[in-house]
């Protein structure tokens, strides 16, 4: 029979763009956030974390927003480049103790 | 630090046999995780150990898998015997309570 995959949703940008990836939590007692970048035949890389505590942090080209009220979290990418291009996932700790599960996954495609 | 190390990379193995993966996770990280990804079904958490102890193996599919972390600087991953749906990238990931998750590069099952 036809196998159906994990229907990743697509993010296209122009290379120097800005990029802007979500995902939405289910879990309104998670309390810490990653984002990871996994490319091509590679592990998920960490990118940035956040815990519940703040609603904005920044790291280097990256910056995450949390909101808690709407249990949603986004990454923003500024000046996308083409070794961005990767899966980005998002993961939260769910299920008590350090057990961190993540979402589906967003595929980013950057275009020179 | 050489991060978290998984091997084999490549595994292919016939139906019916055992398979073990290996990983040595960051040294002085006190929890070691093992996922799976599929194109079905995204990265699963399969177990998660705190301090070489299991703590959680609800996300193990069936009986055929089992993990072992004798010490704090190794666990295997057990595949007996294999079917052809075992075939998927299953990585490896240690931290230190909440923090410095990390990701080994993963290792490539094919189960033919």
């Amino acid at each position: 029979g036809e196998s159906v995959g994990l229907h990743l949703p697509t993010l296209s940008v122009q290379e120097g763009d800005n990029s802007i990836i979500n995902c939405a939590y289910s879990n309104s007692a998670s309390d810490y956030f990653i984002w990871y970048k996994q490319e091509s035949g590679k592990g998920p890389q960490f990118i940035i974390d956040i815990r519940s505590n703040m609603d904005k942090r920044q790291g280097q080209r990256v910056t995450v927003l949390l909101n808690k009220t709407v249990k949603h979290l986004s990454l923003q990418i500024a000046a996308t480049q083409p070794g961005d291009s990767a899966v980005y996932f998002c993961a939260d700790l769910s299920g008590g103790y350090n057990k961190l599960i993540f979402g589906a996954g967003t595929r980013l495609a950057v275009h020179p | 630090d050489a991060g978290v190390i998984q091997s084999p990379r490549h595994e292919v193995t016939e139906m019916g046999q055992e398979v073990t993966l290996r990983c040595k996770p960051i040294s002085g990280h006190n929890s070691l995780f093992w996922y799976r990804q599929t194109m079905m079904r995204g990265l699963e958490l399969l177990i998660y150990f705190n301090n070489n102890v299991p703590i959680d193996d609800s996300g193990m599919p069936e009986d055929r898998f089992s993990a072992k972390m004798p010490n704090a600087s190794f666990s295997t991953l057990k595949i007996q015997p294999s079917e052809p749906r075992d075939s998927a990238v299953y990585f490896c990931a240690s931290s230190l309570d909440t923090r410095g998750y990390t990701f080994g590069s993963g290792t490539r099952l094919t189960v033919v």
